[in-house]
């Protein structure tokens, strides 16, 4: 079954630390990975995909199939990153739907 | 381009009616899904359309329904409305080999 988890519902870190926010899957095929995020009082957007490799505000993610983890992360906060993040997974064949997890409130401390 | 637009943005019913959420998506984009956002359950797969035909169901029960028009433009309803029915109902379009652009949602209310 197709499944998201994000075990943290809330993480707190101080402004130009580290931040990684996890995100493990279980998916039986070949999967696609997307992290969304959402600001206060603004609608979900996407952050980005694992096919683009793209570097998005300086938010990056690995898959790694071997452990099916596609963990967020980035190397110095910053407090406008203070948000809710959604890791989500969909199969490759473009009919698949998305299936999101439960979202990871991030919280960046002064 | 304009985005996704969903209307009405708020919603009070009482249990037992019923409501109809309408969503306009990205001109353009054919396919058109539906999620239900609760702070418990997070964000959870109601259906997808795609040129007017229901693509993927997720696991809500017959009162939530949906259809999609020639135009693109979508509709869900939800029949006999129960207190849990309260949530942020949120309309995402999605162009080929992309991610979802979401709408703005409708917030119900149901008491």
């Amino acid at each position: 079954a197709q499944r998201v988890t994000q075990p943290e519902k809330l993480l707190s870190v101080f402004k130009g630390a580290p931040v990684e926010l996890k995100c493990n899957y279980s998916y039986s095929g070949s999967p696609e990975l997307f992290w969304y995020v959402q600001y206060s009082r603004q609608r979900l957007q996407l952050l980005l995909r694992h096919i683009s490799r793209e570097s998005i505000k300086g938010f990056t993610a690995d898959l790694n199939k071997g452990e099916t983890s596609f963990h967020l992360k980035k190397p110095f906060a910053q407090e406008e990153d203070s948000a809710m993040y959604y890791c989500a997974l969909s199969g490759m064949n473009r009919d698949d739907k998305i299936i999101f997890g439960k979202g990871t409130r991030l919280h960046i401390l002064p | 381009k304009a985005g996704v637009t969903q209307t009405p943005r708020y919603l009070i019913k009482t249990r037992g009616q019923q409501v109809t959420l309408s969503c306009s998506p990205i001109s353009g984009h054919r396919s058109v899904s539906w999620y239900q956002q609760t702070p418990g359950q997070g964000l959870q797969f109601l259906f997808e359309y795609f040129s007017e035909t229901q693509r993927n169901k997720g696991n809500f029960p017959g009162r939530f329904s949906g259809r999609q028009f020639s135009n693109s433009r979508s509709e869900m309803n939800v029949s006999t409305l129960e207190l849990g029915d309260s949530a942020l109902y949120l309309c995402a379009s999605r162009e080929m080999d992309y991610g979802y652009t979401f709408g703005s949602g409708t917030r119900l209310t149901v008491v």
